[in-house]
């Protein structure tokens, strides 16, 4: 497997576009997870779904800031409007917690600017 | 509330010494345990987890942890540090619902 897919790796938007970060999980995990991670706040879980269903977004900034997944290979997280705050790396993994795994599978990043 | 804490933000060993990051957990059971490590510009990899059974456990590129639920600590440690160690280390613990907490990070940097 090609483990989790993002893109696109590196994304430089002016403030109040709207930007889409994508992700493919491993096939056959269930749970998908978004992460923003800064130097300030370190790695912070934004959102998870399992089986496409979120299930915990308590770590949504704001409105601003929103996720899908519409079938089990495909998520998205989409600010709109960006602001310079907003610049981060962003991760997307992957679990199956099944069968005695239980670790997460992280993608390589989108690193996120916003001017 | 569950956490997990990394007391070191930065950690600087000679190449060829011993290292020792520290976590520490707050859960309400034994969870399960994880480190992983990010070299710069990509993510999280599992360097070794840690379930039941033996308190030692090893993980990839010669590391190994130890567990000790006395001291509520998951250390992780390597006899002999390569320059290629040096990259950001987090520890993680899940509980019953399997959603990781995971600790600031500690950044290893290696003198030549």
């Amino acid at each position: 497997d090609a483990g989790v897919i993002q893109s696109p790796r590196h994304e430089v938007t002016e403030m109040g576009q709207e930007v889409t970060l994508r992700c493919k999980p491993i096939s056959g995990h269930d749970y998908l997870f978004w992460y923003r991670q800064t130097m300030m706040r370190g790695l912070e879980l934004l959102i998870y779904f399992n089986n496409n269903v979120p299930i915990d977004d308590s770590g949504m900034p704001e409105d601003r800031f929103s996720a899908k997944m519409p079938n089990a290979s495909f998520s998205t997280l989409k600010i709109q409007p960006s602001e310079p705050r907003d610049s981060a790396v962003y991760f997307c993994a992957s679990s199956s917690f099944g069968g005695g795994s239980y670790e997460q599978y992280f993608g390589p990043g989108t690193r996120l600017t916003v001017t | 509330a569950q956490s997990v804490t990394q007391p070191d933000i930065h950690i600087t060993v000679s190449e060829g010494a011993s290292l020792e990051l520290r976590c520490n957990y707050s859960y309400g059971a034994t969870p399960y345990l994880f480190w992983y490590v990010q070299s710069p510009g990509q993510g999280l990899q599992l360097l070794l987890k840690y379930f039941s059974g033996d308190t030692l456990v090893q993980g990839i590129k010669g590391f190994e942890a130890e567990f000790k639920r006395s001291q509520s600590s998951f250390n992780l440690r390597k006899p002999s540090v390569h320059w290629s160690d040096a990259a950001e280390y987090f520890c993680a613990a899940s509980g019953g619902s399997y959603i990781p907490t995971f600790g600031r990070g500690t950044s290893l940097i290696v003198h030549p």
